[in-house]
């Protein structure tokens, strides 16, 4: 069965240090990849989209993914976290015209 | 309105009782899905809705759960005799389907409490 996997439930960093959150994927042939956030009390909203063509992604405030298909991966990357970048992550995965299947989420807590 | 609409915002219910959650997607998205969320267990699909049919009903924990969509636009989930298991928020989101460009829209939620 397709599934997404989060290696991070929980993580907890400093401000401004260096954010990397895993997510592997175990679809076969061509995938769409997201990464959803939800900050504390809002929407799931969508940060970042890999459909075709570059592999490094850039989203909104500063985040990017890299999509590595011989790894099945797409991990999520930001250089320099802010506090106001505590949320909920969520990778999620479709193959064309199918559903969604998201990964159970991130829980990212950044210390002021 | 814009985006996705889901009502009511809080549920309360007691055991043993029946609830319907109310989704209205965006106008034009042809595909409607719901989801549960619970603490620690991120997001669980339930089902998936292309216009009126459901191709994928897979994600229903029991048969106590279902959902219907109709005109291709309102959709609603019903739970009978609720569990306090069943206790979770509910989130319905729409997609325009048919095209490669599957970016979800989600609403706020229906947080459900079984008593």
């Amino acid at each position: 069965a397709q599934s997404v996997s989060q290696h991070n439930h929980h993580v907890i960093l400093s401000e401004a240090a260096s954010l990397e959150l895993g997510c592997n994927y175990s679809y076969g042939g061509t995938v769409n990849l997201f990464w959803y956030v939800q900050y504390p009390g809002q929407h799931l909203q969508l940060l970042l989209k890999y459909f075709s063509g570059d592999p490094l992604v850039k989203g909104i405030k500063g985040f990017e993914a890299e999509f590595i298909k011989s790894k099945f991966s797409f991990n999520l990357r930001k250089p320099s976290v802010q506090w106001s970048d505590t949320a909920e992550y969520f990778c999620a995965v479709n193959r064309r015209d199918d559903k969604i299947i998201f990964g159970k989420g991130t829980r990212l807590h950044i210390l002021p | 309105g814009a985006g996705v609409s889901q009502s009511p915002s809080n549920k309360v219910t007691e055991k043993g009782k029946d609830v319907e959650l109310r989704c209205d997607p965006i106008s034009g998205h042809t595909a409607l899905y719901w989801y549960r969320q619970s603490l620690g267990q991120g997001l669980e699909f339930l089902i998936y809705f292309q216009g009126n049919s459901a191709p994928d009903k897979s994600g229903l924990p029991s048969d106590r759960f279902s959902a219907e969509r109709t005109g291709g636009s309102v959709s609603t989930l019903t739970i009978q005799r609720t569990q306090q298991e069943d206790s979770a928020v509910y989130l319905c989101a729409s997609s325009f389907a048919g095209d490669s460009y599957n970016e979800q829209f989600f609403g706020p939620g229906t947080r459900l409490t079984v008593l």
